[in-house]
């Protein structure tokens, strides 16, 4: 089936650690986004990519890393340095250039004990 | 970032009335997308919207886009207990690729 793949559904990590989260799409879009979303709150937008090699930083990028190596992959990495770390993580993709639509991922609930 | 105005912020209401929510922006939009969540997952687009004035349905929801591209709304008639969830709408600036600006979300309650 065509679509996003978030991968794990539920983290946990300890305070201080790095920890990666997988977005994967076969729906060959070329833009990608991750946001945060917290209890209660709209979506906030930490990184987008808009084509292979290249990405930019959103409103919340502090404490966040990305990569985009593949078409199909953006990994993000939640670091030490993000001070508030437990959220929920969403990934989208669309195509770029006018009238695109988003699609999203399930999202990743990072828990920091 | 700048985040659209998405108005009300929550609804309780009875099954089988009918809902309406908006989103406004000082800034003009050329997309307008609808979407909802449910609890643990990602929001699942409902309906697009590309022209200015366009009014779009899809089954029981219609949305419209506000003629002067500062503005949407979102009808839902004749609600269902599966109704209930977090409508999300999202407005797309540029014409290449720019990125989707989100409201803060509608959460929709509906009692049986």
């Amino acid at each position: 089936d065509g679509g996003i793949t978030q991968s794990p559904k539920y983290l946990f990590r300890k305070e201080g650690q790095n920890v990666t989260l997988s977005c994967e799409q076969n729906l060959n879009h070329d833009a990608m986004y991750w946001y945060r979303q917290d209890p209660g709150q709209g979506l906030r937008l930490i990184y987008y990519s808009q084509i292979v090699n290249d990405f930019q930083k959103g409103d919340i990028a502090e404490g966040y890393s990305v990569s985009r190596e593949k078409k199909e992959s953006f990994p993000l990495t939640v670091t030490s340095a993000q001070k508030n770390p437990t959220a929920f993580y969403l990934c989208a993709s669309s195509r770029t250039g006018a009238n695109t639509e988003a699609f999203f991922g399930q999202g990743t609930r990072l828990t920091v004990v | 970032g700048q985040q659209l105005n998405q108005s009300p912020q929550s609804m309780f209401i009875q099954e089988g009335e009918d809902v309406s929510m908006n989103c406004t922006s000082s800034s003009i939009f050329n997309t307008w997308l609808w979407y909802k969540q449910e609890p643990g997952e990602g929001p699942v687009l409902l309906i697009a919207l590309y022209k200015a004035g366009e009014l779009t349905s899809n089954g029981r929801l219609t949305a419209q886009f506000g003629i002067t591209r500062k503005d949407s709304f979102l009808n839902i008639s004749a609600s269902i207990p599966s109704d209930v969830g977090i409508y999300f709408c999202a407005g797309q600036r540029g014409t290449s690729g720019s990125r989707l600006t989100f409201g803060e979300g509608t959460q929709l309650t509906v009692n049986p």
